[in-house]
């Protein structure tokens, strides 16, 4: 069966210090990664969104970056952390083109990131 | 591109109440339709989902929606719900036509009060 992790869980950093955040999935091949921002009364927001290794797209203008360097990882990074990174974030997946896939998307356990 | 909106934030229900929650989506035709639920320290899971055919989906735990086509509605309920149904729930579709990327309502906080 796939799973799916990403870590850490919670992570506390201090303004301007760089952030990598990590997503793996296993039991699949060539899913689509997706990460997503969750905030309180906002709902959740799509961040990247990556059908192969090295295709990311950028959803929405922020700080951060993504990487996709092998088919089943996935990795939310910045150089520089802002306040405004705050946030859960959660990493999923969805079988890709060659899996089918009705839309339906896979979480992970999500990981809290403070900045201070 | 699509967009969801749910118009309960916050419910709080005593139990055995019925619960309704409403979702609405921008665009018609075909198009499928989800309900995530995230209990209290756990990852976001599925709920139910709507591909095609009967327009009422039966979920886990006694959940339901119904699919109106004609209101673009896709409302989740629930006739009797317990303490262990405080949550938060999401509704989603796809952000456009046929892709992967889902968009997500704002999320109903759900309290259950025994």
């Amino acid at each position: 069966s796939q799973t799916i992790h990403q870590w850490p869980a919670t992570l506390v950093q201090p303004v301007g210090s760089p952030l990598s955040l990590e997503c793996t999935v296993e039991g699949t091949s060539n899913p689509n990664l997706y990460w997503y921002r969750q905030a309180a009364g906002r709902g959740l927001q799509l961040l990247f969104y990556s059908v192969g290794i090295g295709q990311i797209s950028s959803e929405v203008p922020q700080n951060l970056s993504a990487s996709r360097p092998q088919d089943r990882q996935f990795i939310l990074s910045s150089k520089k952390l802002l306040l405004s990174d705050s946030g859960f974030y959660l990493c999923a997946w969805s079988p890709g083109l060659a899996g089918g896939g009705t839309g339906e998307l896979f979480f992970g356990e999500g990981s809290r990131l403070t900045v201070l | 591109a699509q967009s969801v909106s749910q118009h309960n934030h916050h419910v709080i229900l005593s139990e055995a109440a019925s619960l309704e929650l409403g979702c609405n989506y921008s665009y018609g035709g075909t198009v499928n339709l989800f309900w995530y639920v995230q209990y209290p320290g756990q990852h976001l899971q599925l709920l139910l989902k709507y591909f095609s055919g009967d327009p009422l989906v039966k979920g886990i735990k006694g959940f339901e929606a119904e699919f109106i086509k004609s209101k673009f509605s896709f409302n989740l309920r629930k006739p009797s719900v317990q303490w262990s149904d405080t949550a938060e729930y999401f509704c989603a579709a796809p952000q456009e036509r046929g892709g992967n990327k889902l968009t997500f309502g704002t999320g109903t906080q759900l309290k259950v009060e025994l």
